[in-house]
């Protein structure tokens, strides 16, 4: 199995400041298929199920605010809030979708500062 | 839009089986693009993928080897729904059960609390 290993566990970011979260797995994620890393990115509010924000490493779903961004290659991965508002703080989850069975990070609470 | 609505109980026996439905709308579960879901959620073991099924001219199934042996998961084309059925339940299968599809997991069902207990 892919082990993906977040951090930090949690951040607390004030408004309009940067928040980045790292994700690393434990091996490569690249599909040869499109040449594109298989790592999706979810936020998480209490009492709703997750919502994909980011699929193939940087691929924002539609909806998603521009402030979401993802990047990365081999096995390092982040997502960043430009500038964080109220409304994002949430638990975020990285994932795997490159091999089964899908495997998640440990998820990385944001909050205010 | 894509909705994915679940059902079933939230409180089972050990022992028993646990059994969820997930209704589709907005798509099919025969698409040959798309893949069905299951995961839950607990505070012990996080985000777990369970399984899934899909349809490529024929029907396959995953499962995740920690539920293997005790888990089916089905498709029902003739009410574009699939379901989850976990067999032999203890209490460590206490979690929320999600259905979702992809492979990215584009669309989640609203979440089923599940609790076992007698």
């Amino acid at each position: 199995d892919i082990v993906m290993t977040q951090s930090p566990d949690s951040l607390a970011v004030s408004l309009g400041e940067r928040a980045t979260i790292n994700c690393k797995s434990s091996q490569t994620v690249l599909y040869s298929g499109n040449n594109k890393n298989s790592l999706a990115w979810y936020q998480q509010k209490p009492g709703q199920p997750p919502k994909l924000l980011i699929s193939w490493t940087s691929a924002r779903q539609s909806g998603v605010p521009d402030r979401f961004s993802g990047s990365g290659s081999g096995t390092d991965f982040t997502l960043t809030i430009s500038s964080l508002q109220a409304e994002d703080v949430a638990v975020y989850y990285c994932q795997q979708h490159y091999s089964i069975p899908l495997t998640f990070g440990g998820g990385t609470r944001v909050e205010i500062k | 839009q894509v909705q994915l609505q679940q059902s079933g109980p939230g409180l089972v026996k050990p022992s028993q089986t646990l059994s969820l439905t997930c209704a589709i709308s907005g798509d099919s579960v025969s698409s040959k693009s798309s893949a069905w879901n299951w995961i839950r959620q607990s505070p012990s073991r996080g985000l777990e993928w369970l399984g899934r099924t899909y349809y490529r001219s024929e029907w396959y199934n995953d499962y995740a080897v920690s539920v293997k042996g005790r888990i089916i998961i089905n498709p029902d084309t003739s009410k574009n729904q699939f379901s989850l059925q976990l067999n032999s339940v203890t209490p460590e299968d206490t979690a929320i059960y999600y259905c979702a599809r992809g492979f990215d997991l584009d669309h989640w069902g609203q979440g089923t609390p599940v609790t076992v207990s007698s």
